[in-house]
């Protein structure tokens, strides 16, 4: 069973950058197989995805957050990170990490969110 | 970017009862469509992909229907268990986008 493990500060000062780091357990964030993500969830609102990483590097961002975010790979401790700079009291969420399945459909590719870590809170205080 | 549009935002049901949300998105997004269940301290679960797939090991009393840009998850016999948020997401364009949520309370 693939077990995600978020990790991190759980208080950052306004203005500083957070940096947040997925440990990936009985599955290889080298693998072809998938993606990996960083989904977030601001208190009493619904959930928005940050952006993944391929294991060779390749990124896609979202683009609301595109100018703040940048995801990294580490093949060699299994793990993927985020940073997102210039924080703000909007930035104040649970964030989560997730493997994002690529997998073939009734011949068309589909991709979904199949393992998740249980989140980090991380508060934006100044 | 699509908006997904789930309704109800909140549904009480008893044990036992069939209790069915519904997605709609902005466009067509074929059948790019998950759904997720979240429960507060643990790591969300996905329980149907690509509209109508289930995912291994999630009960059979979940399922999914719908394509292009309505869709609906349907619970047939609630469980105890099942009390929780639950999501829909498509994949179909960047950003990838949720619905708000339709929270599933024991009356």
């Amino acid at each position: 069973q693939v077990q995600l493990q978020e990790s991190g500060p759980g208080l950052v000062k306004t203005s500083e950058t957070l940096s947040l780091t997925c440990t990936v357990s009985s599955g290889s964030v080298s693998s072809g197989d998938y993606y990996w993500s960083w989904i977030r969830q601001p208190p009493g609102k619904g959930l928005e995805w940050i952006g993944y990483i391929y294991h060779s590097g390749s990124t896609k961002y979202n683009p609301s957050l595109k100018s703040r975010v940048t995801i990294s790979v580490d093949t060699s401790k299994n793990q993927f990170s985020l940073k997102l700079s210039s924080m703000t009291a909007a930035d104040t969420a649970l964030y989560y990490c997730a493997r994002v399945e690529m997998t073939m459909v009734r011949g068309v590719i589909n991709y979904f969110f199949d393992y998740w870590g249980q989140g980090t809170l991380v508060t934006v205080s100044s | 970017d699509i908006q997904m549009t789930q309704s109800p935002s909140s549904v009480s049901a008893s044990v036992g009862d069939r209790v069915t949300i519904t997605c709609r998105a902005s466009q067509a997004i074929s059948s790019w469509l998950a759904w997720y269940q979240l429960k507060p301290g643990k790591a969300p679960k996905l329980l149907i992909y690509a509209a109508s797939s289930l995912q291994s090991g999630v009960p059979s009393r979940f399922s999914g229907s719908g394509s292009g840009t309505d869709f609906t998850l349907t619970i047939s016999s609630l469980q105890p268990e099942d009390f929780a948020t639950y999501y829909c997401q498509q994949t179909t364009n960047f950003p990838y986008t949720f619905g708000l949520g339709t929270k599933l309370e024991i009356k």
